[in-house]
């Protein structure tokens, strides 16, 4: 049973172009979201997380929107970099609870 | 080092053999986690320590698997008669706590890539 669920396991983007990054969640007890971004042959790094009290977070080139009510979250990456290539993970927790991840997409950005 | 580490980076064993695979957090953290990454598949959570709190093992595949964690530091996952299915990445991470915010941001090592033949 994925309580974190990432239904494209793959995206390609054209380079300046705006990244959305999708993803959705079934146990509503969730209330923090976080995304990593993973290399190949390297562990995952924390990018960018969203409190349930709020419904939007941005830094710099990547904005996290939270949409409780359908249960989902987006990441936005604009401009899309080459070095955004990567596999991204959403990840969800309830409170002082373990973290639990999706699958995760593969991102191209295209040059 | 300020990273977490892991060892071995790969491991290639036969099947019905035991592992163990290390790893060391970042200084001062009192969370470990234990993931796994398995082909075209996300990350499993395994186990997580929490300080002095008895360990979370509710994502250990079988009994198969068992980690344990050292002092509070060091953490060794062992598996026990080594099956082709347990081919993957082992993932360790470290977090202050893991209280939610900013506290509890995980911090990865590189991964142990088990092989069984």
């Amino acid at each position: 049973d994925q309580q974190v669920k990432q239904n494209s396991p793959s995206l390609s983007v054209q380079e300046g172009r705006i990244s959305i990054l999708n993803c959705d969640y079934t146990n509503s007890m969730f209330d923090y979201f976080l995304w990593y971004k993973k290399y190949p042959a390297e562990g995952p790094t924390f990018l960018i997380s969203i409190s349930s009290i709020k419904d939007k977070n941005e830094d710099g080139r990547f904005t996290v929107f939270l949409n409780k009510s359908a249960k989902h979250l987006s990441l936005h990456i604009v401009p899309s970099q080459p070095g955004d290539s990567a596999v991204y993970f959403c990840a969800a927790s309830a409170r002082d609870d373990k973290i639990i991840f999706g699958k995760g997409t593969r991102l191209h950005i295209l040059p | 080092g300020a990273g977490v580490s892991q060892s071995p980076s790969n491991k290639v064993t036969e099947k019905g053999k035991d592992v163990e695979l290390r790893c060391d957090p970042i200084s001062g953290h009192t969370a470990l986690y234990w993931y796994r990454q398995s082909l075209g598949q996300g990350l499993e959570f395994l186990i997580y320590f929490q300080g002095n709190s008895a360990p979370d093992k509710s994502g250990l595949p079988s009994d198969r698997f068992s980690a344990e964690r050292t002092g509070g530091s060091v953490s060794t996952l062992t598996i026990q008669r080594t099956q082709q299915e347990d081919s993957a990445v082992y993932l360790c991470a470290s977090s202050l706590e893991i209280r939610q915010g900013p506290y509890n941001e995980q911090f990865f090592g590189p991964g142990t890539r088990l092989t069984v033949l």
